[in-house]
């Protein structure tokens, strides 16, 4: 069974910038997370999708973050414009619909903003 | 808000040692789960104990709950160089359907 996808690994754009990422869930998993995870601290939920519809974006800086998962499979999240304190991992996650418990991570995107 | 709390922040042992890390939560659970994350890759789920359990074991793993305590320990017995890497408890929060992550414990195995 194939994992969780992201791309791109790695990122490094200038402050002001604006950037995305793209991931492709596990087949089959209703629900799909993005977390942004500063280095040294724990993973931070930015967003959760139950199929194509949000379920809990309260830690989403709305003001320049923005997340979709049209059609319910792969989701994109972008930053618009990119702050120096965004730079972070940002991990994306799947589970089967009503199994938040156990989530399956990709390999993250690591952003760096300068 | 940070829900759980690793301690120690990193720990550091020779192998075939055993490493215990501790996780401390704030308010009431469901659930509390363990995942591992190696350098650079993702998280990786290790073993969910429910609130109704005491301990629960996977292979090297032992797991225990103290619900009066609000705390967590996760023992790996006999530790490998690939045990190498950092240990993140996971609580979900007053049954809410989402996890918040502790802030882990780096564990480094030295051959």
């Amino acid at each position: 069974e194939a994992g969780v996808a992201q791309s791109p690994r790695y990122k490094i754009i200038e402050k002001r910038q604006s950037v995305a990422f793209w991931c492709n869930p596990i087949s089959g998993h209703a629900t799909l997370y993005w977390y942004q995870q500063i280095l040294g601290q724990g993973p931070k939920l930015l967003i959760q999708f139950q199929n194509n519809g949000v379920v809990d974006d309260s830690q989403l800086p709305k003001d320049r973050f923005s997340a979709e998962r049209l059609k319910g499979v792969d989701s994109t999240l972008k930053i618009q414009p990119a702050k120096l304190e965004d730079s972070a991992v940002y991990l994306c996650a799947s589970s089967p619909r009503d199994s938040y418990n156990e989530q399956f991570f990709g390999p993250g995107t690591r952003l760096t903003v300068l | 808000s940070q829900q759980g709390e690793e301690d120690p922040q990193a720990l550091s042992i020779q192998e075939g040692e055993n490493a215990t890390m501790n996780c401390s939560y704030k308010t009431s659970i469901n659930n509390l789960q363990w995942y591992r994350q190696n350098s650079g890759r993702g998280l990786v789920h290790l073993i969910l104990i429910r609130s109704n359990e005491r301990e629960k074991h996977s292979g090297r793993l032992r797991v225990t709950l103290d619900t009066s305590k609000k705390s967590s320990s996760l023992l790996i017995t006999a530790s490998r160089a690939a045990d190498t890497a950092s240990y993140f408890c996971a609580t979900d929060v007053g049954g809410a359907q989402k996890l918040v992550f502790g802030q882990g414990t780096r564990l480094t195995i030295n051959p």
